[in-house]
């Protein structure tokens, strides 16, 4: 049972590029999110999704972008990378909204130069 | 918007000390979930409070739910290297479960 999968698991990025952070999962959940985490600050929520087609932002959603096509898939996009994006990125999913536990991905590490 | 804060940041301990970590939101809570996050790893469910006032207990953690909504703690008794890492608490904003905010977390360190 995969749960949440997370590509790719370590990135490095010039400054201005662009690129997809790659979320799936296989538990049938509908709702799923996107946090970022840095030290000293907790897990921030960036988007979130209640399900397919339904999108929404969160603490801190400048500069990325997302989308749910598919109730398994939930993508983020940084637009245009900056240094301040560096972080460690994860996705989590969850059988219903926010009262339900959250099942989350092993992350992506991403540093933008 | 709402915070959730947890204090302290870092905890040392000895081996078999106990340990406890305090988290305040800023709103009413409708539920609130704890999580562990192993140095490298990503954050683990552990629980979930719903009711004012609960207790609940796995093994030697306590965790509590403040009569107000707004507060918790976990208490680790007598702790053991394996309970090292990160302490996360989150909840969503009382009256709708879409937003979940998680608290700034505690690290816990334990010295065998």
């Amino acid at each position: 049972n995969a749960g949440v999968t997370q590509t790719p698991k370590f990135q490095v990025l010039k400054t201005g590029q662009s690129m997809t952070l790659q979320c799936a999962q296989d538990m049938n959940h509908e709702y799923m999110s996107w946090y970022r985490q840095d030290p000293g600050m907790g897990l921030r929520l960036i988007h979130y999704s209640v399900g397919a087609g339904i999108t929404d932002q969160g603490e801190v959603p400048n500069g990325y972008n997302v989308s749910r096509s598919t109730t398994e898939d939930f993508p983020l996009r940084l637009l245009s990378a900056a240094p301040s994006q560096t972080s460690v990125y994860f996705c989590a999913s969850s059988l219903g909204q926010g009262h339900q536990p959250q099942h989350f991905g092993d992350g992506t590490r991403l540093s933008i130069l | 918007g709402q915070q959730v804060m947890q204090i302290p940041q870092y905890q040392h301990v000895q081996e078999g000390e106990d340990f406890t970590t305090y988290c305040n939101s800023s709103t009413t809570l409708s539920n609130i979930q704890w999580y562990k996050q192993r140095p490298g790893g990503h954050p683990v469910f552990l629980i979930q409070l719903v009711k004012s006032g609960e207790v609940k207990k796995q093994k030697r953690l306590t965790f509590q739910f403040g009569e107000a909504k707004k507060n918790s703690s976990l208490h680790i008794t007598a702790t053991q290297t394996t309970d090292v890492g990160t302490y996360f608490c989150a909840g969503p904003q009382s009256g709708g479960y879409q937003k979940v905010t998680f608290g700034t977390g505690t690290k816990l360190q334990v010295i065998p």
